[in-house]
Order: structure tokens, then C-alpha cells, then sequence
């Protein structure tokens, strides 16, 4: 499995936007780039997955750059409601692997 | 759509002593997984069942840990005996599909144990 380097911690104010980049360097072919968000007292939420280039949803957008050893994710215009643990995981495409964690990274979002 | 339940919420024991863990997926899930996350920790996954059989327990402490998913549907995760750095949040999660992309996972909102 890939192995997932992301910041510790990172601080933001309402209204930033906010870009945190993940490096998964062995990323194998039929790997995907996932991303979940946790809140306190909460069990983690899918936010957004791709393959290469850039998706983007309601919540949030992923870019992944063409040689696809590193991934960043883009929350528009944060507010005090996204503090919260990001996880980025490599997924692979075969869809049945459990999916395995870092330790994330820590957004702070201050007023 | 209903989420994933999870009961208890809380719980709190002696070590030595047993305890069970209920998680209900969401309805027509195939995919059920058990996972661990410690404190200041990310969630480390503990065993994943596929309908009602096994697809890895690797890191399943099996002297002590035990799950079992009834008919495809339900599971229990069970310790016995506890020891204090069981205490954690275990956490539930099932997924729709058996292949292709990879599956999104839906997380129940976790029991958290603590041993004393």
C-alpha cells in the first residue's frame, strides 16, 4: 500500500481557502486518492476521491497533477464548521481493501 | 437512508473483564469493517467481512478479539480480556460494492472504551 505524508496541523480563518497537499509517492496504477474529513466525537466522512487531473464537488476539489505522486485538496472559503481531522488515503482500485489511515491533517479555523 | 448504528456509545471497564460491540450497516452493504483509532491517532482497521465471511483479520489481536457478522448483516466485535491500552473508539464502517473504484466507506459514530 502506499504510504500518505501529509502536514500535522494547519490554521486558517473563515472565509480562506484552504489547500492541503498530500505525498503518496509509491501510488501503484489502479490506486485512487481519497480523502476523508473527521469531526470530534465522529467516525470520518468521505469527502471527495480521484484518479488524475481535478474533481470537484459541493464540498470541496482535488488536484492531482500528472504524475500523480502527490495530491492537493481545496476547501473554498472555510468556515469554523470545517475544523476538523483530513485524512488522505491511497485506495486501490480494486475496490475491496480496507482502507488505511495516517495520522492526518489538523485544520484549525479560526474567526 | 439510515446510517450505520453503533452500540454502546460509551463504555467503561476493568481490565480482565469482556466486552461486545453492536454494529448494524447500512441496509444492502456487503462490505463490513472494524476499526481501532487510539487517541491523536487515525482509525487502523481491525477486521473486514465481505457478506458473512472473512476477507482480512490481519491485524486482529486474536488472543484476544473476536468478530463475528451474523447472516451478512450485523457484527459484534468482541474483547475478552481487556487490557488497558484496548481503551480507544471502535469504529464501524460498511461499503455497497464488492469491485471497480474503490468503495466509499460510511462510518457509524464509534464506541469509545475505556479500561481501567
Amino acid at each position: 500500500l502506499a504510504k500518505t505524508t501529509q502536514p500535522i496541523s494547519m490554521d486558517s480563518y473563515e472565509g480562506q481557502e484552504v489547500n492541503i497537499t498530500c505525498s503518496h509517492n509509491n501510488i501503484a496504477t489502479n490506486d485512487y486518492i481519497t480523502w476523508y474529513q473527521q469531526f470530534p466525537s465522529q467516525g470520518p466522512r468521505f469527502i471527495i476521491q480521484g484518479y488524475k487531473t481535478k474533481v470537484t464537488n459541493e464540498v470541496a476539489s482535488l488536484f492531482i497533477p500528472a504524475d500523480r505522486k502527490s495530491s492537493t485538496l481545496s476547501l473554498p472559503r472555510v468556515s469554523l464548521s470545517d475544523t476538523a481531522v483530513y485524512y488522505c488515503l491511497v485506495a486501490s482500485g480494486g475496490g475491496r481493501r480496507a482502507l488505511t489511515f495516517g495520522s492526518g491533517t489538523r485544520l484549525q479555523v479560526q474567526p | 437512508e439510515a446510517g450505520v448504528a453503533q452500540s454502546p456509545r460509551y463504555k467503561i471497564i476493568e481490565k480482565r473483564q469482556s466486552v461486545a460491540f453492536w454494529c448494524n450497516p447500512i441496509s444492502g452493504h456487503a462490505t463490513l469493517y472494524w476499526y481501532q483509532q487510539i487517541l491523536g491517532q487515525g482509525p487502523k482497521l481491525l477486521i473486514q467481512f465481505q457478506n458473512n465471511g472473512v476477507v482480512d483479520d490481519s491485524q486482529l489481536p486474536k488472543d484476544r478479539f473476536s468478530a463475528e457478522r451474523l447472516k451478512g448483516v450485523d457484527s459484534t466485535l468482541k474483547i475478552q480480556p481487556a487490557k488497558l491500552e484496548d481503551s480507544a473508539v471502535y469504529l464501524c464502517a460498511s461499503s455497497p460494492r464488492l469491485a471497480g473504484v474503490p468503495d466509499t466507506q460510511y462510518f457509524g459514530p464509534g464506541t469509545r472504551l475505556t479500561v481501567l
